[in-house]
């Protein structure tokens, strides 16, 4: 099965700052990666899918690139509005796998 | 308006049977190329994705839960169930159901219901 790594597990910047945080396949599968947001008591929400197209209305501030095993999202300037943990995830074809998951919080 | 709504116990013994249901509406199991998928979350922990079935009605499971889950589908009730038996603590869980266009057009998992705890406890 094909694992995805997310990394770092949880940061803490000011904001305004630009965020970035990765997500590594343990191997190719395509271009079906998606990232969700999940904000505390709340359900995932789709950020981006197919690597790098914003769901609609997601702020532009979202950005996500890559390709192959490596992939980013891409926060151009924090909002004290973005506290939430963020998940990678692959959804090509089983195993429909996610990365363990990015905590994001303001300094 | 598309909507997924989870329902089954909140609460259920070690070794027991579980059985969940989603219950969609403003789409249709039978007429739509959509998929539905049940993932969990433990308390503090990640999501997982646990089974998957097609708008085919092909079905897919996490590889290490495979032996414990069956999902399947009534489309005349607009219901996806998903049963998984013995349980365990470990299986302590906001379990949430999700739909997934499929093809071209699909936007990865785009409509979430709002999730229901389980706890296993005796």
């Amino acid at each position: 099965d094909i694992q995805m790594t997310q990394s770092p597990s949880s940061l803490s910047a000011s904001v305004g700052d630009r965020v970035t945080f990765t997500c590594r396949a343990s191997q190719a599968f395509g271009t079906s990666l998606a990232w969700y947001q999940q904000k505390p008591g709340k359900s995932p929400e789709v950020l981006i899918y197919a690597i790098s197209t914003l769901q609609s209305g997601v702020p532009s501030r979202f950005s996500g690139s890559g390709s192959g095993t490596d992939f980013t999202l891409t926060i151009s300037s924090l909002q004290p509005e973005d506290v939430a943990t963020y998940y990678c995830q692959k959804y090509d074809d089983a195993p429909l796998t996610f990365g363990g998951g990015t905590k994001v919080e303001i300094k | 308006q598309v909507t997924l709504k989870e329902s089954g116990p909140v609460l259920v013994k070690p070794t027991e049977t579980l059985t969940l249901t989603c219950t969609v509406s403003g789409f249709s199991l039978s007429n739509a190329r959509v998929g539905v998928s049940w993932m969990r979350q433990p308390p503090g922990k990640a999501l997982e994705w646990l089974a998957h079935i097609f708008s085919s009605d092909r079905k897919v499971y996490n590889t290490s839960l495979r032996s414990r889950l069956t999902i399947s589908r009534d489309t005349s009730k607009s219901q996806v169930v998903l049963v998984m038996t013995n349980v365990d603590p470990v299986d302590t869980a906001t379990y949430y159901c999700t739909r997934v266009q499929e093809g071209s057009e699909s936007h990865a998992f785009d409509y979430w219901g709002r999730g229901t705890l389980v706890t296993v406890s005796s």
